[in-house]
């Protein structure tokens, strides 16, 4: 019943691996997001795709590639990994571009 | 672009008082404003929103107010219960596709 749905809920890794975060949306809907949620909670969107296609491309290190295979999935890929990556990383979806948007459940990332 | 404040950052209440927290925005575009609710170790959830065709908006124990003139919008809860505690955002949106986030307003009701 999950309306968007991120794996995995927590991930602990080295500085400087790489590493993936899933999400899927059973919405219908065309829009997706990320957002990261720092330690203040100050939230802030990453990314955003419509239609499988990137129209939102923030202040963002290319270190960080979204992949969007399908309207449903939208995944995010690290590189490199630092420090100040650890973070909460939070998907998004929405019917249309400016709709009302839902959130995912979050994964906390922790940098070591 | 925009930038959305919030205020307070912190607010505690008594079991069945009110609450309101208030937002400002700067972008005279934004005709979009949804407040979220963020329970621990959870994502934000959408609770009310709001268009700039309205002037307040209600649903049970809380409402939206919207002055478009000053670009401000306020939160209000009333007869708080426990659970309404969290982590509360406001946002706006211009349209194009961004939602601005506040950032937060933590409320805790004291039973």
């Amino acid at each position: 019943d999950t309306a968007v749905s991120q794996t995995p809920k927590y991930l602990v890794t080295q500085m400087g691996n790489d590493k993936s975060i899933k999400c899927e949306q059973n919405l219908g809907h065309d829009t997706m997001y990320w957002y990261k949620q720092d330690s203040k909670k100050f939230l802030k969107i990453m990314f955003s795709y419509n239609n499988k296609e990137l129209i939102i491309n923030e202040t963002v290190p290319n270190r960080f590639s979204p992949k969007s295979p399908d309207k449903a999935h939208l995944n995010l890929h690290i590189n490199s990994l630092e420090l100040g990556d650890s973070a909460v990383y939070f998907c998004a979806s929405s019917q249309v571009v400016g709709g009302t948007q839902y959130f995912g459940p979050g994964t906390r990332l922790t940098v070591l | 672009g925009e930038n959305v404040e919030q205020h307070p950052s912190t607010l505690s209440v008594q079991e069945g008082d009110s609450a309101v927290i208030k937002c400002t925005y700067s972008d005279s575009a934004s005709n979009y404003f949804p407040w979220y609710k963020q329970e621990l170790g959870k994502g934000p959830q959408l609770i009310i929103d709001i268009r700039s065709n309205v002037g307040e908006k209600k649903d049970q124990r809380i409402a939206v107010t919207l002055n478009k003139t000053a670009k401000h919008f306020s939160l209000h809860i009333t007869e708080t219960q426990p659970e309404d505690s969290a982590v509360y955002f406001c946002a706006a949106n211009t349209g194009a596709n961004n939602l601005f986030f506040g950032t937060g307003t933590r409320l805790t009701v004291i039973p």
